[in-house]
């Protein structure tokens, strides 16, 4: 069983510059949650799909915005990249939307924006 | 707004040795879950442990056991026999079905277990 998998590790932009975020879900999983995580903070949630459809959202401004595809993996896209918006971003894989189910992690992708 | 609460940002522990991190959360909602995530230094985050609110009885998982006080909304995370591979930062998080199932996570408590 494969799990969850994030491209690229590491990623250096520049201030006004637009990145893509790539996330492979866990076999089985048809919902996807993206978390943002600044140095020496909890993850912050970002948005949350699935089967395809945005199915949450957390404060962050509409340059924060991703889509999800029939295999069920993820795409982060953030337009005109501010400073502040340099951290951790961790994508989370589950069976459902649901409480009851786990959300597994993947190892995340370290952007970070001069 | 919906708050979590970890008022240690640090501790230690020696091998074999008991340590219980706290966590306090604010939520109007009656029905949510409760969790405990790891984040070893190589980043990825691993479930610890989970607790539904509606049940009364404390959630154990071997080492790994909660204190829920659904009144005091608290719940701490009891490490018995610390080891050092529980060398990691700890984060406290719940969901509710109004959040849209998302986690809301605290700060986190780093955790060093010394030998």
């Amino acid at each position: 069983e494969t799990g969850v998998t994030q491209s690229p590790t590491h990623l250096i932009k520049t201030r006004g510059q637009q990145v893509t975020l790539r996330c492979s879900s866990q076999s089985g999983h048809n919902t996807v949650s993206w978390y943002q995580q600044a140095l020496g903070q909890g993850p912050q949630f970002i948005f949350q799909y699935y089967r395809e459809e945005e199915n949450g959202r957390g404060n962050f401004p509409p340059r924060f915005s991703g889509l999800q595809f029939p295999n069920y993996s993820s795409e982060l896209n953030v337009n005109a990249l501010e400073l502040d918006d340099s951290a951790l971003y961790l994508c989370a894989s589950s069976a459902g939307p649901g409480g009851s189910y786990e959300q597994y992690f993947g190892p995340g992708t370290r952007l970070t924006v001069t | 707004a919906q708050t979590v609460t970890q008022s240690q940002p640090e501790m230690s522990v020696q091998e074999a040795e008991t340590v219980t991190l706290s966590c306090t959360y604010d939520t109007s909602e009656n029905n949510y879950y409760l969790f405990w995530y790891k984040q070893p230094p190589s980043r990825q985050m691993i479930l610890v442990i989970r607790q539904e609110a509606y049940k009364q009885q404390n959630a154990t998982e071997n080492r790994f056991s909660v204190n829920f006080q659904k009144a005091a909304k608290s719940f701490s995370l009891k490490i018995s026999d610390s080891q050092l591979g529980d060398t990691a930062m700890y984060f406290c998080a719940f969901m509710t079905p109004g959040s849209g199932y998302a986690l809301n996570f605290g700060k986190g408590t780093s955790l060093l277990v010394t030998p």
